[in-house]
């Protein structure tokens, strides 16, 4: 079945470091391609998306290519913010219209003054 | 952008009793909502997917009978937990699926969660 793997954590950086966060997933065809975060105590909050090959889904600073021939999503940002300490989770989501987001473990990062 | 909330946020109970956590999608309607479970530093478990009107769909494991789930109109749905004991604390999490066209159809907005905790 589809599955995500991603970089185990704790992530700490300082602030304004450079941040990479690997994902590779599992499935058959072209599933779309998710990266969530999670603040503490909260639920989780869409970053960004990808949903073709070749894509670059962005948002926040934050940046993930969707390569196909690397079955990989990695979320990537230049400078990280204290602001940025949360869990990132990536995740698919299954072609045709599967309903089943499939999730990633999550990373925690974070980042010190 | 579409809000999706839940209620109670925090919720305490004793062994024994039930619990009823709600999750609203306040500016769309949802036909397909989906109920997450969350341990500490894990990832999410989906627990079962409700669409409005019929019952809901259990992820293998996951007892219907101790979680029952409602979906009684397009912008409500409830977990209820019955017979509550400690090892069902956890921080559960309701998602809902927008009712449009398109791939966008198929995005799931996050409400913020609900942390059970049974005594």
């Amino acid at each position: 079945g589809d599955s995500v793997t991603q970089m185990e954590g704790p992530v700490t950086l300082s602030e304004e470091a450079f941040l990479t966060i690997n994902c590779t997933y599992t499935a058959t065809g072209y599933p779309s391609l998710f990266w969530y975060v999670q603040y503490p105590g909260e639920g989780l909050q869409l970053l960004l998306k990808a949903t073709k090959a070749d894509d670059k889904g962005s948002n926040k600073g934050f940046e993930a290519t969707y390569r196909k021939e690397t079955t990989s999503f990695h979320l990537e940002k230049g400078s990280v913010q204290v602001s940025d300490s949360a869990v990132y989770f990536c995740a698919l989501l299954g072609q045709g219209g599967s309903e089943k987001l499939v999730f990633g473990k999550g990373t925690k990062l974070t980042v010190n003054p | 952008g579409a809000v999706v909330s839940q209620h109670p946020s925090r919720v305490i109970c004793k062994s024994g009793t039930s619990v009823k956590i709600e999750c609203r999608s306040l500016d769309f309607q949802a036909t397909t909502m989906f109920w997450y479970r969350q341990f500490p530093k894990q990832s999410l478990m989906l627990m079962a997917t409700s669409n409005e009107g019929s019952k809901a769909t259990y992820e293998q494991g996951v007892e219907k009978d101790k979680f029952l789930i409602n979906h009684a109109s397009l912008t409500l749905s409830t977990l209820t937990v019955t017979s509550a004991h400690p090892e069902d604390s956890s921080f559960y999490i309701c998602s809902a699926r927008e009712m449009t066209s398109g791939l966008s159809s198929y995005e799931q907005y996050f409400g913020p969660g609900t942390r059970l905790t049974v005594t």
